[in-house]
Formats: C-alpha cells, sequence, structure tokens
C-alpha cells in the first residue's frame, strides 16, 4: 500500500466549528489531492497541491481551503462546518498529473450535526 | 465537462463467472484511466492503469481495455471469486483532477 496516512479517520463535529483534516505521505509525490465522496455524486475533487505552498482549486471548492507547507502533508480546512459538508474525505497523491497513478488514503468519515 | 458512466450500477454473479464492467466518457482527451475497487467502508484500492495510448492492461485474473476514440473502457474479471465483492470505480485523468463513475457494485455468491 502507499504511505498514505489520513488522521482523523472519524470526526463528529457541530455546525459552526472550525474542522482540519490531515493527510501524510511517505512517497515524496509532489502532487496531493482532497476529495469528497458522496451517495449519488461520487467522489469529487475539493482542492489539490503540485507542491509546497503551491494549490489550486477543485470543483467542489467553495467552504473549504488548504495548505501546504510540507511535501508530505496537505491539511484540508473548513473554516465553519455546515451540515452539507457531512462527508467521506479521501486523499490521494500522484507523482505526476498526466502520466501516473493515483493512490488513496483510508479516508475521513466527518459528520457535522 | 466530462461526465463518466458505469453500467451496470449493481451485478451479482455465482462464483465462476467470467465478467465485464463497463465504463463510459465523453470527452477522449484523456491522459489516462484508472480502475479501482473499493470495499465498504475502506479506501479506494489501485487496479489498473491504462496509459491513452496504450488499448489494454493485465494483472492477474483482471484485463482492462480502453477505446479511448469511442470513450470506453471495460474491466474483465475472469473467474470470479466472493473475495472479488466490492464497488468498481473508473476514472478518468484529463490534467488536473481524475473524474469518476458512480461505480459498480459487485456481489459474488459462493
Amino acid at each position: 500500500d502507499a504511505g498514505i496516512t489520513q488522521s482523523p479517520r472519524h470526526k463528529v463535529t457541530e455546525t459552526g466549528t472550525p474542522v482540519t483534516l490531515r493527510c501524510h505521505q511517505t512517497e515524496n509525490h509532489r502532487y496531493m489531492y482532497w476529495y469528497r465522496q458522496d451517495p449519488g455524486h461520487g467522489l469529487r475533487l475539493i482542492h489539490y497541491s503540485y507542491g509546497v505552498k503551491d494549490t489550486d482549486k477543485g470543483e467542489v471548492s467553495d467552504g473549504y481551503s488548504v495548505s501546504r507547507s510540507k511535501t508530505e502533508d496537505f491539511l484540508l480546512t473548513l473554516e465553519s462546518a455546515t451540515s452539507s459538508q457531512t462527508s467521506v474525505y479521501f486523499c490521494a497523491i500522484s507523482k505526476s498529473q498526466e502520466n501516473t497513478e493515483a493512490f488513496f488514503g483510508q479516508g475521513t468519515r466527518l459528520t457535522v450535526v | 465537462k466530462q461526465e463518466v458512466t458505469q453500467i451496470p450500477a449493481a451485478l451479482s454473479v455465482p462464483e465462476g463467472e467470467n465478467l465485464v464492467l463497463n465504463c463510459s466518457f465523453t470527452d477522449s482527451a484523456i491522459y489516462n484511466l484508472q480502475w479501482f475497487r473499493q470495499d465498504p467502508g475502506k479506501g479506494l484500492t489501485s487496479l489498473l492503469l491504462i496509459q491513452s495510448s496504450q488499448r489494454e492492461q493485465t494483472s492477474g485474473r483482471l484485463n482492462a481495455s480502453l477505446d479511448k476514440s469511442s470513450g470506453r473502457s471495460t474491466l474483465y474479471i475472469a473467474a470470479s471469486q466472493p473475495g472479488d465483492s466490492a464497488t468498481y470505480l473508473c476514472a478518468v485523468n484529463a490534467g488536473n483532477m481524475l473524474t469518476f463513475g458512480g461505480g459498480t457494485r459487485l456481489m459474488v455468491k459462493p
């Protein structure tokens, strides 16, 4: 298995509170991604990073921010959690955008009550 | 906008059958296509990656084909086993993101 660790694995939080999810990789891959998985919508890209301090938005980025201060860590922050952000969040990594496999972490199940 | 469709959405077969899962996509300008397996409550496990210049890839009992011009890929599973029961997802890579299909939920009965 690719060395990807997501933390926490499960979290319950209240509406309006800030939440940070962490993705840590040991593969030294340049690209890191955050996806969310929802019934009826499948997996959708939130944000991605193409290097330290280099990030860009995906298709469902509203309400989320990210940071990448080190190659191995990619943080996803919900500044003020809403019930619509209840989901399973997956981190993924890849060496490049075009020609290489993407590897996924085990996911974080977030419930906003 | 790229759209990816997987048919069927669910499939139940007896053990030992050969089966085909289908994936179609609307924009043929892709770099590659990847097949994943997802077990309930788990992450995605990469099964096969097919580059846009390739026609097929094989790994054990799995064979994936790609027809980029027609926007289709198939995942062939030979001699299915109960341990193959999972959701299978295809994803196309057109640059800065993977676009996923909705998945095929496979159950292989002993």
